[in-house]
């Protein structure tokens, strides 16, 4: 079956800019998260849901980090007012609650 | 809070045997996975240990030791399409997230 999908895949944006990221998960996978990973490292968790509800967003670095799941599937992560230090890979990951994740291929955000 | 150590890169020899070790300190415990990430990729899932012992898969094993806090992921008969960054990550029975804490990844370099 079909994987986690995210697009776009790359995004070069302006300081300043907001964008917006966006995944699907496995058709019927409870559980998304967002990573980050910067050049070199480990991904590093930023938000939880459990169907529409974000659970855990302790991980989101500033308030200009958002991020949603209106109807339990589909989820968009958004960046405001773009900083360089922005620049990383974003991975999506689902899972059958406490089951293993599965990541998608990310999206390579570079802030100009 | 965790902390994960594992070797920021490897060599080894097509056809010979590897051991990837990873370290970890967590207030609570609850599987540890590990990953294989080539560059520009999603993160692909490689194994799952939360009891002590050791699984094998294939190619693949991976070893864990809660009391000491201590995994390996062991690749024989390696191939060059086994060049990638193996990623150590654990989960934390404390957090209702089920959220991955990940090593900085380990690069493997596989040689003719």
């Amino acid at each position: 079956g079909a994987g986690v999908s995210q697009s776009p895949r790359y995004k070069v944006a302006k300081r300043g800019q907001d964008v917006a990221l966006r995944c699907d998960p496995i058709s019927g996978h409870v559980s998304l998260f967002w990573y980050q990973q910067a050049l070199g490292q480990g991904p590093e968790f930023l938000t939880y849901f459990q169907n529409e509800a974000q659970l855990d967003k302790s991980g989101l670095p500033s308030d200009r980090f958002f991020a949603e799941r209106p109807e339990g599937s589909v989820s968009t992560l958004k960046i405001q007012r773009t900083q360089q230090e922005d620049s990383a890979v974003y991975l999506c990951a689902s899972s059958n609650q406490r089951d293993t994740q599965y990541f998608g291929p990310g999206t390579r955000l570079t802030v100009l | 809070g965790q902390n994960i150590d594992q070797p920021t890169e490897m060599t080894a020899t097509e056809g010979a045997i590897v051991q990837i070790n990873c370290t970890y300190q967590t207030s609570g415990f609850n599987g540890l996975f590990w990953y294989q990430q080539h560059a520009g990729e999603a993160p692909t899932f490689l194994s799952y240990n939360v009891l002590d012992g050791l699984e094998e898969k294939g190619r693949f094993s991976s070893f864990l030791s809660r009391s000491k806090g201590y995994s390996y992921l062991l690749l024989k008969e390696l191939q060059m399409k086994d060049s990638a960054s193996y990623l150590c990550a654990v989960r934390d029975s404390g957090a209702g997230s089920y959220q991955l804490t990940f090593g900085k990844g380990t690069k493997l370099s596989v040689i003719p």
